[in-house]
């Protein structure tokens, strides 16, 4: 597709409950980053894919949290046990290569609301 | 540990007036620097980037940014303001680990008055 796209645009859903989300990455691109988004907070960074690498995991922060990618197509981003502070804008974005200088464009999020 | 403070939450300016948006950061090695801009109900979208070169850089939409080694700043400026720069601003940093995982300052909010 012509960008980064991301499903469900919104979700709400009952503390405990599990949801999962979906990241479509640009075509032919190789590298994948997911971030969180707090009200009135920046990103935070959660996981990162390249090809078919080990991915960096070091910005989970939980068990609850876990993602997966195969090769360089769709991610969903899984959230077990769902709490009321995981309540964010959960964002994706994908680049070419993965190289540090690279922009990375994102996708319009999805909005989690955990009640 | 690598950080970026953006001392201003919000900012109001009159259409017109000249912009100024500040961003400091904590990195260890030369910093790879962005300004990415959130619009309501639009994605972050990239206004420009630093990485190498000329320490005054050019983006989209009339803006730049100047990396001030000594200073560990990338403020961004643009001469005029228009109302539909109204929007989020994030100062970010990347480059750790090889590869281009961003860490994002809180963000600056920016009203135009008309």
């Amino acid at each position: 597709g012509a960008g980064v796209s991301q499903s469900p645009s919104n979700k709400v859903t009952e503390k405990g409950k599990d949801v999962e989300l979906r990241c479509d990455p640009i075509s032919g691109h190789t590298a994948l980053y997911w971030y969180r988004q707090r009200l009135g907070q920046g990103l935070e960074f959660l996981i990162y894919f390249q090809g078919n690498s080990a991915p960096d995991k070091s910005g989970l922060p939980s068990d609850r949290f876990s993602a997966e990618r195969t090769g360089e197509s769709v991610s969903t981003l899984t959230i077990q046990r769902t709490q009321q502070e995981d309540s964010a804008v959960y964002l994706c974005a994908s680049t070419l290569l993965g190289t540090p200088q690279e922009t990375q464009y994102f996708g319009p999020g999805t909005r989690l609301l955990v009640l | 540990a690598q950080s970026v403070t953006q001392p201003d939450i919000h900012i109001t300016v009159s259409e017109g007036a000249s912009l100024e948006l500040r961003c400091n950061y904590s990195y260890g090695a030369t910093p790879y620097l962005f300004w990415y801009v959130q619009s309501p109900g639009q994605g972050l979208q990239l206004l420009l980037k630093y990485f190498s070169g000329d320490t005054l850089v050019q983006g989209i939409k009339g803006f730049e940014a100047e990396f001030k080694r000594s200073q560990s700043s990338f403020n961004l400026r643009k001469p005029s303001v228009h109302w539909s720069d109204a929007a989020e601003y994030f100062c970010a940093v990347g480059g750790s680990g090889g590869y281009n995982k961003l860490i994002f300052g809180a963000g600056t909010r920016l009203a135009v008055h008309p």
